[in-house]
């Protein structure tokens, strides 16, 4: 059982379009990060979420910690190719421990 | 803007040969890690080190594998004698204590043929 369920693991969509990628768990976490890998690079961090029901604004990435601190959401308004890429929540415990990602690819 | 530095950028390596992949963390950092992603798969925890010595492991990393912080900059990952399913992209990461911001270097492809 994967401690960080991501979905969907593949979105494919034409750029001006909104989306939503989903990060759960069973666990309750004191703190979820978001980050993004690109082809051949290493993960990026976009955000820390800490607070359950916080809501945190990227430009056009909206991020938010579920009440119960068991989930993450990642909105994406008006996607840009730009955007293109692997998105992967992660957590610490003695470690920080990723989720599968959501691959995300925006088209022209 | 500090950043993580790993070399080489990709290494090929034959079948039970030693490879050692480097990593020069971000300075003022003091967790290290490593990490690697087999190819279309999840980024997996391997290692953490701090304090010299390692803190935590994976069951992916086994008696093959071993770290060392050689000098005050590098960090870096020994695999043994190398098997074919050890080919990914392994990354090195740096933090100030655990839970902030991770660094991740830009990763070594690593190729067991």
């Amino acid at each position: 059982t994967q401690l960080l369920e991501q979905s969907p693991q593949f979105l494919s969509i034409q750029e001006g379009e909104n989306l939503t990628v989903y990060c759960n768990s069973s666990s309750v976490f004191s703190s979820l990060q978001w980050y993004r890998q690109e082809p051949g690079e290493g993960p990026v961090l976009l955000v820390t979420v800490v607070t359950g029901g916080e809501v945190k604004k990227l430009k056009r990435l909206t991020f938010q910690f579920g009440d119960a601190r068991k989930d993450s959401s990642l909105h994406i308004t008006a996607a840009q190719t730009g955007d293109t890429g692997l998105y992967l929540c992660a957590v610490y415990g003695n470690k920080l421990v990723f989720g599968a990602g959501t691959i995300l690819r925006v088209k022209s | 803007e500090p950043e993580v530095t790993q070399t080489p950028s990709h290494q090929v390596t034959q079948m039970g040969q030693e490879v050692i992949l480097r990593c020069v963390p971000i300075s003022n950092h003091l967790y290290f890690y490593w990490y690697r992603q087999i190819l279309g798969q999840k980024v997996e925890f391997l290692v953490s080190f701090y304090n010299n010595e390692i803190s935590e492991k994976s069951e992916i990393f086994d008696d093959q594998f071993s770290v060392e912080r050689p000098d005050g900059s590098n960090f870096t990952l020994k695999i043994r004698s190398t098997k074919l399913e050890d080919s990914a992209m392994y990354f090195c990461a740096s933090s100030e204590p655990p839970g902030r911001e991770a660094f991740f270097g830009q990763g070594t492809r690593l190729t067991v043929v």
